[in-house]
């Protein structure tokens, strides 16, 4: 079961360069997230979308933008890539609203903007 | 506002003990608690989930509880392997009326555990 899959795993960024990461589910899950990982901070919660057709921000939101393209794929996209934004970036997905279900995540996007 | 700790960020313990992992809560208005575990370079893998009404979940060699009154939860880990070898997460999710984001997970920073052979 592939499960959550993400792409690319790694991506190094100049700033001001723009990029879109990638996240899909196989699972028919209806909520995806987007997390960032950084040292000492732990996950934040950048975005998240409860069904399809739908997204809100999360704690952190700001330079970022997101799609919820179909049920299976929801997207982030860094517009103009800062080095602040140098992180490991986590997609999520669970079945329902997310209040009682799981969430399952993703091996993660390594992200450096130089 | 939300905080969870987890304390200690690191541990070494031999092969074969029975360990336990400690996450604390500030606000006791939670639905749920999931213990992740994560590898180097890798995702979160979920390990147990417990909701709010439920005081622990067991799957395996591992046994998690909950007291939300005292805004704490456990991760006992039983018969340790050098598998075991991992950061382990714990995140809680806000009460629908605590909170406007229904699927928020808020985590801690989790327990470096290492296992020596």
């Amino acid at each position: 079961n592939a499960g959550v899959t993400q792409t690319p795993k790694f991506q190094v960024l100049k700033t001001g360069q723009s990029m879109t990461l990638q996240c899909a589910q196989d699972m028919n899950h209806n909520s995806m997230y987007w997390y960032r990982q950084d040292p000492g901070m732990g996950l934040r919660l950048i975005y998240y979308s409860a069904s399809e057709g739908t997204t809100d921000k999360g704690e952190v939101p700001n330079g970022y933008n997101v799609s919820r393209l179909n049920k299976r794929e929801f997207s982030l996209r860094l517009e103009s890539a800062a080095p602040s934004q140098t992180s490991v970036y986590f997609c999520a997905s669970s079945k329902g609203g997310g209040m009682r279900q799981p969430q399952h995540f993703g091996d993660g996007t390594r992200l450096s903007i130089l | 506002k939300q905080e969870v700790t987890q304390i200690p960020a690191a541990l070494s313990v031999p092969e074969g003990e029975n360990l336990v992992l400690n996450c604390s809560f500030t606000d006791s208005a939670i639905y749920n608690l999931q213990w992740f575990r994560q590898d180097p370079g890798k995702g979160l893998t979920s390990l147990l989930l417990i909701q709010s009404s439920q005081r622990e979940q067991t799957s395996g060699r591992l046994n998690a509880s909950l007291d939300k009154s005292s805004g704490r939860s456990t991760l006992y880990i039983a018969a340790s392997q050098p598998g075991d070898s991992a950061t382990y997460l714990c995140a809680v999710r806000r009460s629908l009326a605590g909170s406007g984001n229904t699927g928020k997970l808020i985590f801690g920073q989790g327990t470096t555990l290492q296992v020596k052979p």
